[in-house]
């Protein structure tokens, strides 16, 4: 079946670290990839996403490249904020499931200042 | 620009009650989608519908119920509450196909206690 597997956490780095949160998947057909992130008490926002094998998705300093070969997604940042402090999702999505998002089971990040 | 709006944002249930959890979306969007969040684990699907009038079972269906009336609103169900039902719930909502995958706009969330 589908699914994506996520490292588990919590990951604890201090400020200006380089982040990797990995993330690999299992999926027939084509997925489309995302990375959602959730802060303390609110809902999922959209981090980043990618579409088709090689794209990088970028957003707020954070990139994942959609890597077919390995079926990984990783999640890096270069120089990582105590703003960044919240929970990361990988999740992929099978063309012609109507869009239903299959998560992974998150990673806790907290930076330290 | 409200987005998904649930209601209520916190809960407390006793064993056997009954409730529904609100959503509701201005975005014309019209695939709609629950979820709910176990502690340390990612989110699960529940229902969803792909429009007014249609909704289908996810992964996690039972002990809920839907409905799907109008493009805005998507209330679930819970008709005998139980505590693993314990968990915090999801609603997101996605736009019309344009060929590409768009990505689900979620609610803030219901963190709803069964005792």
């Amino acid at each position: 079946g589908n699914s994506v597997t996520q490292m588990e956490g919590p990951v604890t780095l201090s400020e200006e670290a380089f982040l990797t949160i990995n993330c690999t998947y299992t999926a027939t057909g084509y997925p489309s990839l995302f990375w959602y992130v959730q802060y303390p008490g609110e809902g999922l926002q959209l981090l980043l996403k990618a579409t088709k094998a090689d794209d990088k998705g970028s957003n707020k300093g954070f990139e994942a490249t959609y890597r077919k070969e390995t079926t990984s997604f990783h999640l890096e940042k270069g120089s990582v904020q105590v703003s960044d402090s919240a929970v990361y999702f990988c999740a992929l999505t099978i063309p012609g499931s109507s869009y239903k998002l299959i998560f992974g089971s998150g990673t806790r990040l907290l930076v330290r200042p | 620009n409200a987005g998904v709006t649930q209601t209520p944002k916190f809960r407390i249930l006793k064993i056997g009650q009954s409730m529904t959890l609100q959503c509701t979306q201005d975005m014309n969007h019209n695939y709609m989608y629950w979820y709910r969040q176990d502690p340390g684990m990612g989110l699960k699907l529940i229902y969803y519908s792909v429009g007014a009038g249609i909704t289908d079972k996810g992964e996690v269906p039972n002990g809920y119920n839907v409905s799907r009336s109008t493009t805005e609103d998507f209330p679930l169900r819970l008709e005998l509450a139980a505590p693993s039902q314990t968990s915090v719930y999801f609603c997101a909502s996605s736009p019309p196909t344009d060929g590409s995958n768009q990505p689900q706009h979620f609610g803030d969330g219901t963190r709803l206690s069964i005792l």
